[in-house]
């Protein structure tokens, strides 16, 4: 079946230090993968896609590759703020999901000045 | 361009009642996706409409159920209320398989 792991949290980190999340997954086909932002109080937000092996995406200083090998997906980014500070959820559709995107559990992060 | 809008933004029932919660998909998007978030169970997938029919439905009873619009807007409606049904519940729409799922705010249900 399908499905997404993901680091548990909570993650905390002091102000430009380096930020990486590990995400792996289990699907069948060939999945697309993302992640997402949840801001308190907001709904998700995508923060960046990659459809394809190999693929990077990225955005706002984030990044993370698609690695078919290892079937993951890490998030990461070289000096984070305290904007950055949310819950990140990794996910992913395509293939044989019907649609539907399967998340990870979400990793709260939280970044101090 | 207007994103996914969500209403009400947020909704006080008690148990056995029932509620009915909207979404506005993206223009141009035919698909919309509910999703339910609950303290301590994550993001769980609830019903996918496209083109006006359910595609996909979750591990949810029957009492969770909706429909979509000829316009493509989408409600959700859950029969029955339980304590448990407190959640945030999540719409998101996208263009088409494959493609990113973009989410609205979100309407926060409350069950007394």
């Amino acid at each position: 079946g399908n499905s997404v792991t993901q680091m548990e949290g909570p993650v905390t980190l002091s102000e430009e230090a380096f930020l990486t999340i590990n995400c792996t997954y289990t699907a069948t086909g060939y999945p697309s993968l993302f992640w997402y932002v949840q801001y308190p109080g907001e709904g998700l937000q995508l923060l960046l896609k990659a459809t394809k092996a190999d693929d990077k995406g990225s955005n706002k200083g984030f990044e993370a590759t698609y690695r078919k090998e290892t079937t993951s997906f890490h998030l990461e980014k070289g000096s984070v703020q305290v904007s950055d500070s949310a819950v990140y959820f990794c996910a992913l559709t395509g293939g044989s999901t019907l649609g539907r995107l399967y998340f990870g559990r979400g990793t709260q992060l939280t970044v101090w000045p | 361009e207007a994103g996914v809008t969500q209403s009400p933004t947020h909704l006080i029932k008690t148990r056995g009642q029932q509620a009915t919660l909207r979404c506005s998909p993206i223009s141009g998007h035919t698909s919309v996706y509910w999703y339910q978030q609950a303290l301590g169970l994550g993001l769980q997938f609830l019903l996918w409409y496209d083109e006006g029919e359910e595609r996909n439905r979750g591990n949810f009873p029957p009492r969770f159920s909706g429909r979509q619009f000829p316009n493509y807007s989408s409600e959700l409606n859950v029969n029955a209320l339980e304590l448990e049904d407190s959640a945030l519940y999540l719409c998101a729409s996208s263009g088409g398989r494959g493609q990113p799922q973009h989410f609205g705010d979100g309407t926060r249900l409350s069950i007394l």
